[in-house]
């Protein structure tokens, strides 16, 4: 079964410095894997994806991610924070196994950045 | 183009009561999943519905049902309610056989059981 570990629940950063947001996968095959981002009252959204294509994956709002398979890892980068990355975000890994590709959630890392 | 739309925003039931949310899909999307998060967790799968049949269900008691219209809305049904069901209730729309990740989600409705 396929699974997502979100190392940290909450992450804090001054505005203009770097952000890392960790994630391990588990899978039994090679994986789908997405960060997701999820404001205040707004639905989530897709920043990223990885689908077997290149192993460093650029996303919206200057945010990338690096596939590691050695170290079954898919951290989330973004050289300097700004005030509106404040929100939640989720590893997710897709369910291939099922018939309708269902979205696996970690439980997710909130990130706060300071003026 | 309107996105993923749900109603009601905000709802609040007592145990045992029933509720029903609703969920319109982007346009031009033709399969509606449906998500509960927890506070303070991810979204878990609940079904996902096309051609107005259930196609997959996750980890949910047969209190939590579905409906898919014709004109690919869905409804949200949980019977029985108790207070452990209080979430977010997370639509996402997207069309048969397309990429896993082009779902798109609507902004939730918060039930509150008490």
């Amino acid at each position: 079964a396929q699974s997502v570990t979100q190392l940290d629940s909450h992450v804090s950063v001054s505005e203009g410095t770097p952000v890392l947001l960790r994630c391990n996968y588990s899978s039994s095959y090679s994986p789908s894997l997405f960060w997701y981002v999820q404001h205040p009252n707004k639905g989530l959204q897709l920043l990223l994806k990885y689908t077997s294509a290149a192993t460093l994956v650029k996303g919206i709002n200057g945010f990338e991610a690096e596939f590691k398979k050695s170290e079954t890892s898919f951290h989330l980068t973004k050289p300097s924070a700004h005030m509106s990355d404040a929100a939640e975000y989720f590893c997710v890994v897709s369910d291939l196994g099922g018939a309708t590709n269902k979205l696996i959630f970690g439980t997710g890392t909130l990130l706060a950045v300071q003026p | 183009d309107a996105g993923v739309t749900q109603s009601p925003t905000h709802l609040i039931k007592t145990r045992g009561q029933q509720v029903t949310l609703r969920c319109s899909p982007k346009s031009g999307h033709d399969t509606v999943s449906w998500y509960q998060q927890a506070l303070g967790q991810g979204p878990q799968f609940i079904f996902q519905y096309y051609e107005e049949e259930e196609r997959q269900r996750g980890n949910f008691p047969d209190r939590f049902s579905g409906h898919q219209f014709p004109n690919y809305s869905s409804e949200l049904n949980v019977n029985a309610l108790l207070l452990g069901d209080s979430a977010l209730y997370l639509c996402a729309s997207s069309l048969f056989g397309g990429a896993v990740y082009e779902q798109y989600f609507g902004p939730g409705t918060r039930l509150t059981v008490t």
